[in-house]
């Protein structure tokens, strides 16, 4: 199954400054989704990353809040914009590549712990 | 109500229990998911079902289609099974949508 580098692990960021995210997957895939969780709640999709186009946002999240870029089909970036400490949360990425069992699962990459404050 | 439900939120359990852990969904899937999460905020893939049950090693995971239910167990827990646990509704769009997860502590 896939691999995915994701950096910064964590970080501590002053508000209204921008921060942001990379992965790196090992194998070339199709769609990247990147993803909060919010303290004590569940993972919420942002957006969906293709490479060639605009990403895709969900209900509730804006591209000048969350530009994201997909330069290859390897790589992808999460930007967090002018951060307010509502936005101190997990931010991970996500792939969906062939399994173990030749079905289709996940991976996620490791993470990003921000702390706005 | 959520469209993915998770209980129990939080679940103690000694080294050695058998662990259940039940998940609803009100959602159209393409496949059920459940995933690991550690206290760093990773996240493992542990099964992906769209029908029957799946085992590996200790964990089996069950799924009722008509109902909408699934299950996750684990055999013989023990301290290192400490995680949260985290069910998710596969989309046919690629993205999962996720419950809010059960808080898995083992003691020794």
């Amino acid at each position: 199954s896939a691999v995915i580098s994701q950096k910064p692990s964590r970080d501590i960021c002053q508000r209204g400054t921008s921060l942001t995210i990379q992965c790196q997957v090992d194998s070339q895939v199709t769609m990247m989704f990147w993803y909060r969780q919010q303290p004590g709640q569940s993972l919420t999709l942002i957006a969906t990353a293709n490479q060639g186009s605009e990403a895709t946002y969900e209900s509730g999240f804006v591209i000048d809040k969350f530009p994201i870029s997909r330069p290859n089909l390897t790589f992808s970036t999460l930007t967090v914009s002018n951060m307010s400490p509502e936005d101190s949360s997990i931010y991970l990425c996500s792939v969906d590549v062939l399994a173990w069992d030749a079905s289709y699962g996940y991976t996620f990459g490791s993470g990003t712990r921000l702390t706005v404050v | 109500k959520n469209e993915v439900e998770q209980s129990p939120q939080n679940l103690t359990a000694q080294e050695g229990e058998f662990i259940t852990i039940n998940c609803s969904y009100s959602v159209g899937i393409s496949a059920l998911h459940w995933l690991q999460q550690h206290p760093g905020g990773g996240i493992v893939s542990l099964f992906m079902l769209s029908s029957g049950k799946k085992k590996h090693g200790r964990l089996i995971a069950t799924i009722n289609i008509q109902e909408k239910h699934s299950s996750l167990h684990i055999t013989a827990s023990h301290p290192r099974d400490s995680a949260v646990y985290i069910c998710a509704a596969g989309r046919s769009q690629g993205n999962l949508i996720f419950g809010k997860g059960t808080k898995l502590s083992v003691k020794p």
